[in-house]
């Protein structure tokens, strides 16, 4: 069964703190991984897609690593801000469908 | 270049009713595929529609279906309406699809909001 699993559920920093988002797979044939960003009630903003061939991507503050192997990404956020308040999402494709852990949600505060 | 709309914003229904809810797919775009979102968790795969026919179904029942139209919007329903109905639907819009069984980035609208009570 193809699972995506996210760790912390919620995580709490203050401004200015660098931080790190888990996500685990547990089929590693996967076409790429993204992470999205979801602000309350919603869509779904891409920030960034890692191609199964690549190890990683970055924009901006934010990096984000696969590790195909083990089934694992990384999203990396340096110098957080109160505006990257939000629940953020990974999602890996599988053939024609995305597959989603339940989200990380983030505060940082002020 | 216009995104991924949809419609309504907001819905409120009662058990046993039936809806229909609209994706208008980003230019350039002939895939769609539809996501619900339960309250604290993450987007699961309804099904995906390909140059007007389906291309795959997540695990949801029969009386969940769609429908692709020649300028490669989509329609949503659901029969039947339960409780658990009661998410956040998702569109999502690409380029590819089943000639290719994998689809570039998949663009998400903003979404409807289905009360079921």
């Amino acid at each position: 069964k193809q699972e995506v699993t996210q760790i912390p559920a919620a995580l709490s920093v203050p401004e200015g703190e660098n931080l790190v988002l888990n996500c685990s797979f547990t089929d590693s044939a996967i076409y790429n991984l993204q992470w999205f960003r979801q602000d309350p009630g919603k869509g779904l903003t891409s920030l960034l897609l890692i191609q199964s061939s690549q190890r990683e991507q970055t924009s901006g503050r934010l990096n984000a690593s696969l590790d195909k192997s083990s089934g694992r990404s990384t999203l990396y956020i340096a110098a957080s801000q109160p505006g990257d308040s939000a629940t953020y999402l990974c999602a890996v494709e599988y053939g024609n469908k995305l597959v989603f852990g339940a989200g990380t949600i983030l505060r940082v505060k002020s | 270049e216009t995104g991924v709309t949809q419609s309504p914003t907001h819905l409120i229904k009662t058990r046993g009713q039936q809806v229909t809810l609209r994706c208008s797919s980003q230019s350039g775009h002939n895939t769609v595929s539809w996501y619900q979102q339960a309250l604290g968790q993450g987007p699961q795969f309804i099904f995906q529609y390909y140059r007007e026919e389906e291309n795959g179904r997540g695990n949801f029942p029969p009386r969940f279906s769609g429908l692709q139209f020649p300028n490669y919007s989509s329609e949503l329903n659901v029969n039947a309406l339960e409780l658990d109905d009661s998410a956040l639907y998702l569109c999502a819009s690409s380029s590819g699809g089943y000639s290719s069984r994998h689809t570039d980035t998949q663009y998400f609208g903003p979404g409807t909001r289905l009360t079921v009570l």
